[in-house]
C-alpha cells in the first residue's frame, strides 16, 4: 500500500488560509469516507483535527475544514494563526483493515 | 482522564526482539479498537498494526509476520512483540485508540523510541 501524496509544504501569513492536499486512489480516500487529519509539533504526538472527511472533534477550532472529492481530500486552515505552524498528517482506511498515512506537509506561518 | 503511556523501548541489536507496551488508564482496552503507529527519525507517520474489539489483529503488509499486536484486559494493557528487527524499525512507536465507528485516532500516547543498531 502506497503512502497518500501530500504536498511536502504549504504556507502563509497570519489571518490568511492553507490548504493541503492529501490524494490516493478509488481503494482508500475515494473508496471511503474515513478520512482524518492529524496536525504534529516537533517532538509531541499527533493531534486529531478532522475525522470522517469534514468532522471536528470538540475542542478544535471551526478554523479547520476537511472535504473530499474524488480520490483527493483536503484539509483548509482559515485564519492562520502561529499556533498553526506544524506538520499535518492524513490517513485513509484502505480496505482489508489497513490504513494508509499520507507523506506529511510542513505548514509555515511567515 | 484518558491516559495512554508507552514503554519498553530502548536500544536493541539487529535481529533482535523487544516488547512495547501501552498503559490504558480512562477506557477499557477490551471495548475499543487499539492501534500501533510508528515514526522514524526525521519522517512521516506509519501505521503498524491495529487489534479490535473482538480480537482480530491486522497489520501493515511490510510488516506481517515479525510483529504480533496483542493485549491484556486484566491489565488494560496494549503490547507489540517486534521480533527479527531491523535498521529501518527504528522510530518512535506510538500506541493509539481508534474510533470503533470513526477509524480515526482519537486519543495517543507520547510514543517510546526504538533504535535498532549493533
Amino acid at each position: 500500500q502506497s503512502a497518500l501524496t501530500q504536498p511536502p509544504s504549504a504556507s502563509g501569513s497570519p489571518g490568511q488560509s492553507v490548504t493541503i492536499s492529501c490524494t490516493g486512489t478509488s481503494s482508500d480516500i475515494g473508496g471511503y469516507n474515513y478520512v482524518s487529519w492529524y496536525l504534529q509539533h516537533p517532538g509531541k504526538a499527533p493531534k486529531l483535527m478532522i475525522y470522517e472527511v469534514t468532522k471536528r472533534p470538540s475542542g478544535v477550532p471551526d478554523r479547520f475544514s476537511g472535504s473530499k472529492s474524488g480520490n483527493t481530500a483536503s484539509l483548509t486552515v482559515s485564519g492562520l494563526q502561529a499556533e498553526d505552524e506544524a506538520d499535518y498528517y492524513c490517513i485513509s482506511y484502505a480496505g482489508s483493515n489497513n490504513f494508509v498515512f499520507g507523506t506529511g506537509t510542513k505548514v509555515t506561518v511567515l | 482522564e484518558v491516559q495512554l503511556v508507552e514503554s519498553g523501548g530502548g536500544l536493541i541489536q539487529p535481529g533482535g526482539s523487544l516488547r512495547l507496551s501501552c498503559a490504558v488508564s480512562g477506557f477499557a482496552v477490551s471495548s475499543n479498537y487499539m492501534s500501533w503507529v510508528r515514526q522514524a527519525p526525521g519522517k512521516g507517520l506509519e501505521w503498524v498494526s491495529i487489534i479490535y474489539s473482538g480480537g482480530g489483529t491486522y497489520y501493515a503488509d511490510s510488516l506481517k509476520g515479525r510483529f504480533t499486536i496483542s493485549r491484556d484486559t486484566s491489565k488494560n494493557t496494549l503490547f507489540l512483540q517486534m521480533n527479527s528487527l531491523r535498521a529501518e524499525d527504528t522510530a518512535v512507536y506510538y500506541c493509539a485508540r481508534v474510533g470503533v465507528t470513526t477509524l480515526s485516532l482519537g486519543d495517543w500516547g507520547q510514543g517510546t523510541l526504538v533504535t535498532v543498531s549493533s
